[in-house]
């Protein structure tokens, strides 16, 4: 079957840095997508990985591992804004997206 | 400015009733879809379209129908049959199959009552 696992709630401190994890188990794979979502909100667009390694962009970056389904996705100098929920998503064969529940990310000053 | 509207952003309706949530997109993407968001749940596809005219379903399609009549609109219907139709619904759409990076409306809050 398909699956994304990705915690389910964290909690960091404003100016600190955190990782939020993903494995994905997907029939096919075609690259991996992370999206911001505030509550209520759409979902955004953060980032898109499809070859291993680290791309960085601004304060966030996001790092894939093929090998081991496994993609995290970092964030720097986190700001009471970056409260919000981290969605991971994988391509699959069929270019559908799968996605995970979220990761709800709590930022306390 | 270009985007994906929905509207509205909060409807209610009464059990038995049929909805329509509407979906309008002016990026010229080819490709649009509909999500249902559940607390605590991944975004799960309903349908989707790749062409005018054309459209597949998702995971969860049962209870529900689409049209593609327009490469710019693509309203979903919440049927009486579907069993739990109260969820945030959001619209997406891409430019085309492949790498393709949704963009999505600001979503529908549908509450059956």
């Amino acid at each position: 079957g398909q699956n994304i696992d990705q915690p389910t709630e964290m909690t960091a401190t404003e100016g600190a840095i955190v990782q939020i994890n993903c494995t994905y188990q997907t029939s096919g794979f075609n690259g991996l997508f992370w999206y911001q979502q505030h509550a209520g909100e759409a979902p955004t667009f953060l980032s898109y990985n499809v070859l291993d390694g680290l791309e960085e962009k601004g304060r966030f970056s996001s790092f894939l591992s093929r090998s081991k389904g496994y993609s995290y996705l970092l964030l720097k100098e986190l700001q009471m804004k970056d409260s919000a929920s981290y969605l991971c998503a994988s391509l699959d064969s069929n270019y559908q997206l799968i996605w995970g529940a979220g990761t709800k990310l709590i930022i306390k000053p | 400015d270009g985007g994906i509207t929905q509207s509205p952003k909060y409807l209610f309706r009464k059990e038995g009733q049929n909805v329509t949530l509407s979906c309008e997109q002016n990026l010229n993407h080819d490709a649009m879809y509909w999500y249902r968001q559940d607390p605590g749940q991944g975004l799960r596809l309903i349908y989707y379209s790749q062409i005018v005219n054309d459209f597949q379903k998702g995971d969860i399609a049962e209870g529900y129908s689409v049209s593609r009549e327009k490469k710019e609109s693509f309203p979903l219907t919440v049927t009486s049959a579907q069993k739990n139709p109260t969820a945030f619904y959001l619209c997406a759409s891409s430019m085309a199959e492949g790498y393709n990076e949704q963009f999505f409306g600001p979503g529908t809050r549908l509450t059956v009552l």
